[in-house]
């Protein structure tokens, strides 16, 4: 069957830390892949996607991804977190023939001074 | 991208009414979607709403439940009807320029039903 999965439910990380978020996916063609943020009363930000090509993209706020076909994988980074990185984080993916996206349970990143 | 809003932003409704849910995009999109965020959980998509025709819904969700109307290529809206108290979340609307593209994604419309 298709999913999304996001392994971690919850994150602690200190300010200035490095933070790494997993999702694997599974489905049978490589689908488009996406990680959206949201933070506490707002809506859903897209920080980045990948399509195809380079399998290291960059995103906003400092964020980056690797995808990884081996591994079925598309971890999210950043070097250095900031108190205001504190959100919940979704990873999502459309198969590549469809339009319809799945996310993930979603991952909780609570920053610690 | 698109500036999606969503009216109302909140509210609080007793068991048993409907509250219809109004979604505007800026700009026609091609498609546009519904999702609920139920606490603390993640976004499950409630249905595909198709301009001039009938939405197309997903497992577990049907129209009764959740009329939905789609007249033209900028506005939406989502009616949940006969609300309970497992009713309350959070309700987003999406769209989406084709296939392929990033979603994007309105501020969310937070339904509380007591």
């Amino acid at each position: 069957a298709q999913s999304v999965t996001q392994p971690d439910i919850h994150i602690t990380v200190s300010e200035g830390a490095s933070l790494e978020l997993r999702c694997n996916y599974s489905y049978g063609a490589t689908p488009y892949l996406f990680w959206y943020v949201q933070s506490p009363g707002q809506g859903l930000q897209l920080l980045l996607k990948y399509f195809s090509g380079d399998t290291l993209v960059q995103g906003i706020k400092g964020f980056e991804a690797e995808f990884k076909r081996s591994q079925s994988s598309f971890n999210l980074r950043k070097p250095s977190v900031h108190w205001s990185d504190a959100a919940e984080y979704f990873c999502a993916v459309v198969p590549s023939n469809d339009y319809k996206l799945s996310f993930g349970a979603g991952t909780t990143v609570t920053v610690r001074a | 991208s698109a500036v999606i809003s969503q009216k109302p932003s909140r509210d609080i409704c007793q068991r048993g009414t409907s509250l219809t849910i109004q979604c505007q995009v800026d700009s026609q999109v091609t498609m546009m979607f519904w999702y609920r965020q139920q606490p603390g959980q993640s976004l499950t998509l409630i249905a595909t709403a198709n301009q001039g025709s009938e939405a197309t819904y997903e497992s577990g969700f049907v129209i009764d439940k959740f009329p939905i109307s789609r007249p033209n290529l900028t506005f939406s809206t989502l009616t949940v009807s006969n609300m309970s108290p497992e009713d309350s979340s959070i309700y987003l609307c999406s769209e989406i320029s084709g296939q392929g593209d990033e979603q994007f994604f309105g501020p969310g419309t937070r339904l509380t039903v007591l």
